[in-house]
């Protein structure tokens, strides 16, 4: 069946540690990319978003992801994270011709210790 | 400015009982979604209003669940005969409808069916 894969589902770093999410998705052709962010206590909020040209994107509080098409991959990125990181993150696609609903992946809870 | 909000935001019933889950959306926000959220899971796509029709309907999971946008704004989600499988954080987004456009999430209402 077609889906959007996060390969980790719990990561524990220390502060200044460098951060990297995996997410991966089997649907063909043209797609749109998201990773959300959920804070403890608050609701999903976008990081950032791929929808056509450089695949190096750049989001909110120092995030990158990079699409790489050959690969059917989004992964996340922070160069070094901080305790306020601490956060679920969702991968999530829009598969092309669909009506913008997104597709979520399972999530990755991650744990940055001080 | 306002975002979206979600009433109730916690709501238990009684296994058999219907149930109305409401969503503001942003004002000007043309287009509502409606996402579940079992535990450890990511956000499930339900239902996608744009403007007051159903546009895509595909993720309701039976005839039990049933959505409406009279006006093209509030969007009242309805659950007859609730099971405990039912139990899952509704989720509510908006966003202006157009392509490539962002779904702002609301804070979820909470269902557990007893």
């Amino acid at each position: 069946a077609q889906s959007v894969s996060q390969h980790n589902h719990h990561v524990i770093l220390s502060e200044a540690a460098s951060l990297e999410l995996g997410c991966n998705y089997s649907y063909g052709g043209t797609v749109n990319l998201f990773w959300y962010v959920q804070y403890p206590g608050q609701h999903l909020q976008l990081l950032l978003k791929y929808f056509s040209g450089d695949p190096l994107v750049k989001g909110i509080k120092g995030f990158e992801a990079e699409f790489i098409k050959s690969k059917f991959s989004f992964n996340l990125r922070k160069p070094s994270v901080q305790w306020s990181d601490t956060a679920e993150y969702f991968c999530a696609v829009i598969p092309g011709g669909a009506t913008n609903k997104l597709i979520f992946g399972t999530g990755t809870l991650l744990a940055v210790q001080p | 400015g306002a975002g979206v909000s979600q009433t109730p935001s916690n709501k238990v019933t009684e296994k058999g009982k219907y149930v109305e889950l409401r969503c503001d959306p942003i004002s000007g926000h043309t287009a509502l979604y409606w996402y579940r959220q079992s535990l450890g899971q990511g956000p499930e796509f339900l239902i996608y209003f744009q403007g007051t029709g159903a546009a895509d309907d595909s993720g309701l999971p039976n005839d039990r669940f049933f959505a409406v946008r009279p006006e093209g704004s509030v969007s009242t989600l309805k659950i007859q005969r609730t099971e405990r499988g039912d139990s899952a954080m509704y989720l509510c987004a908006s966003s202006f409808g157009r392509g490539q456009d962002t779904q702002y999430f609301g804070p979820g209402t909470r269902l557990t069916v007893l």
